[in-house]
């Protein structure tokens, strides 16, 4: 079954607007939650990660919100720009750092 | 630079031929890890390694063997491929389980 669940699978957003993308966990025991972006013909490349022992973690435009009771987790992108358009991934790991779940990403365009 | 390489980008085989898509990162981590990638399924974990000779199944492992002899390197192996491997692979290695992945520029294989 799918470890992390993310949602939406696509997204359409204004340039300019805001882009929020939501993941959801049942593992208590993850503790490591990135966001990697992938461009078309690229690998993924991480862009922001969060532990839980915070709530928020911003790195300029790109915001991720940590809700531990909810086990829910989403990365902002504000001022959204059309070279933010990507696949976005959400991303679990745990403690012991073994096993690596991947949501099933979000297709990010953002129109001009 | 920092990187990680694998190689080919882009493989055609028949079903039953053996193959091999070798990987290497020149950043001295601990942890390698193979994902295939397919639309609407995001990225799963083939095999992860948290350092030499030791290996690790992750999500989706059958029809694929790995080794780790040397830090290094974390070669793919698929013995007798079948169509249902046709899938965009991608090599990733991080200092720990839990820390920032760099991934490689992704094997395109398709079995026929």
């Amino acid at each position: 079954q799918q470890q992390v669940k993310q949602s939406p699978q696509s997204l359409i957003v204004q340039k300019g607007g805001i882009s929020i993308i939501n993941c959801a966990y049942e593992n208590t025991a993850f503790d490591y939650f990135p966001w990697y972006q992938q461009f078309p013909g690229k690998g993924p490349a991480l862009l922001i990660a969060i532990r839980p022992d915070v709530s928020e973690k911003k790195e300029g435009r790109f915001t991720i919100s940590f809700n531990k009771s909810a086990k829910q987790f989403s990365l902002h992108i504000m001022d959204s720009q059309p070279g933010d358009s990507a696949t976005y991934f959400c991303a679990a790991s745990t403690i012991t750092g073994n096993q690596f779940y991947f949501g099933t990403g979000t297709s990010l365009t953002v129109i001009p | 630079e920092a990187q990680v390489t694998q190689n080919p980008r882009y493989l055609i085989t028949v079903t039953g031929k053996k193959l091999t898509v070798t990987c290497s990162q020149n950043m001295n981590h601990e942890y390698m890890s193979w994902y295939r990638q397919d639309p609407g399924l995001g990225l799963r974990q083939i095999y992860y390694s948290m350092n030499v000779e030791v290996t690790d199944k992750g999500d989706v492992p059958e029809g694929y063997k790995v080794s780790r002899k040397e830090k290094r390197n974390f070669p793919l192996i698929l013995e007798s491929p079948s169509p249902n491997q046709t899938s965009l692979y991608f090599c990733a290695s991080s200092l720990f389980g839990n820390t920032e992945a760099f991934f490689g520029q992704g094997t395109r294989l398709t079995v026929v």
